[in-house]
């Protein structure tokens, strides 16, 4: 079976603190994404990636960076913590056009 | 801009009974349907994908229909079961697999 993981189920940051959430796959997938979840709005795309190095903006980059330096592992970071970005933030990957495979999420509170 | 969405929040059934969930989409191009769940407290997971040429696929106990006349789709679960109390959401696919569009859910309550 694929697995997806995150580094974190719950954090509790503050306001200005940076944030780093760790996404790690074990099935050699080129593609692996980030999006956040929050209730009545669906899943919205932040970051996605191809191949290693390589990072594309989503629908909501703003407030957030991205790296890949391994192929299964793809960060997203928040340089400077927001009470906005409390929400639930979810990465998947995926080989080529097939289905994505999701890892538990990551719920972020920012107070 | 492209969106999905669905008709109801929120879905509450009786255990045994049949449910429907539904799903609309505005991008007539989207080449695949896919259904997720999404249990509490993990991630989404694919139940059943439908191709665009396609307007029926069935898994075991659901049933996906595509109606791209009027870009819809649904999600029939046979016989429900506790365990199938989840958030359920569609996704649109397009552009060879490039773009997924999720639609924001909606939650199955399975009454004893």
């Amino acid at each position: 079976d694929v697995k997806v993981t995150q580094s974190s189920r719950y954090l509790v940051k503050r306001t200005g603190e940076k944030v780093f959430l760790e996404c790690v796959q074990d099935m050699d997938h080129e593609n692996m994404f980030w999006y956040r979840q929050d209730p009545g709005l669906g899943l919205r795309l932040i970051y996605f990636s191809y191949d290693v190095k390589m990072k594309e903006k989503g629908d909501i980059p703003e407030g957030y960076s991205v790296s890949r330096e391994k192929k299964e592992r793809f960060s997203l970071i928040l340089e400077s913590a927001s009470t906005n970005q409390t929400s639930m933030y979810l990465c998947a990957s995926r080989r080529g056009a097939r289905e994505q495979f999701f890892g538990p999420g990551t719920r972020l509170t920012v107070l | 801009g492209e969106s999905v969405g669905l008709h109801l929040p929120t879905l509450s059934v009786q255990e045994g009974d049949n449910s429907i969930i539904n799903c609309a989409y505005s991008n007539s191009a989207s080449d695949y349907f896919i259904w997720y769940k999404q249990e509490s407290g993990k991630g989404p997971q694919f139940i059943i994908d439908i191709r665009s040429n396609m307007d029926k696929r069935q898994g075991q106990r659901v049933t996906v229909l595509l109606n791209k006349t009027v870009k819809h789709l649904s999600l029939q679960i046979a016989a429900t079961q506790p365990g199938d109390s989840a958030v359920y959401f569609c996704a649109a696919v397009n552009n060879y697999g490039q773009n997924f569009v999720f639609g924001p859910g909606t939650r199955l309550s399975v009454l004893p």
